[in-house]
């Protein structure tokens, strides 16, 4: 059972360069989740979505995309990298926000360095 | 505005202590609090939740604490491990919402 996976684990690009992160999970979780994750700050929304063809923007949405035409995956697009974008990204998973105590799944994460 | 905030930033303890760290909020009102704890180059993992009307949960050797009069949540991990050394991250959910506030993290460093 692999659970949620992200690719690449290490990316290192150029400032412009379209860049997309892979988000993969294998339990049919309707909600998927794209965050950052910056020294001195705790984790940020960027995109989430609530099933298959239903995305909305988290609270740094600016110079990213997000598409998710299957339940399984959730890729996120930095159309032209920025510096700025330097970051850890994290994609997550949750079965249900109905429930009190939901929770949410992490990936292992994608470090990005942008030059 | 919503925050969620922890302290201290860093804590390097001796193998077999124990310690506290500390969240404070300013979340209200809120669903529940969790902790999670995530291991460099890991993402986060759940070690304990408690809804707005708990005021403690137990997991193993991880202790977690809330006192919603004061806004306060503490994580005691006693009899501490090498394999505690990680960052502990405090997550607030407010109400009528889904999307979670995270602290900026416990950075626990045990040395033998």
């Amino acid at each position: 059972d692999a659970g949620i996976t992200q690719s690449p684990r290490y990316k290192i690009t150029e400032t412009g360069r379209q860049v997309t992160l892979m988000c993969h999970q294998t339990w049919s979780h309707s909600y998927m989740f794209w965050y950052r994750q910056d020294l001195g700050h705790g984790l940020r929304l960027i995109y989430y979505s609530a099933a298959a063809d239903i995305t909305d923007k988290g609270e740094v949405p600016d110079g990213y995309v997000v598409s998710r035409s299957k339940t399984e995956n959730f890729p996120l697009t930095l159309e032209s990298a920025t510096r700025s974008q330097t970051s850890v990204y994290f994609c997550a998973s949750s079965e249900s926000l109905g429930h009190l105590s939901y929770e949410q799944y992490f990936g292992p994460g994608t470090r990005l360095t942008v030059t | 505005k919503n925050q969620v905030e922890q302290s201290p930033q860093s804590l390097i303890i001796l193998e077999g202590k124990n310690c506290t760290l500390q969240c404070n909020y300013t979340v209200s009102p809120f669903s529940n609090l969790r902790w999670y704890k995530q291991d460099t180059g890991r993402g986060p993992v759940s070690l304990t939740i408690m809804t707005f009307s708990e005021n403690t949960k137990s997991n193993g050797r991880y202790t977690a604490t809330l006192d919603a009069d004061t806004k306060q949540s503490s994580l005691h991990i006693t009899a501490s491990q090498l394999s505690d050394s990680a960052s502990y991250i405090c997550v607030v959910r407010p109400t009528g919402g889904f999307k979670t506030i995270f602290g900026a993290g416990t950075r626990l460093f045990v040395k033998a």
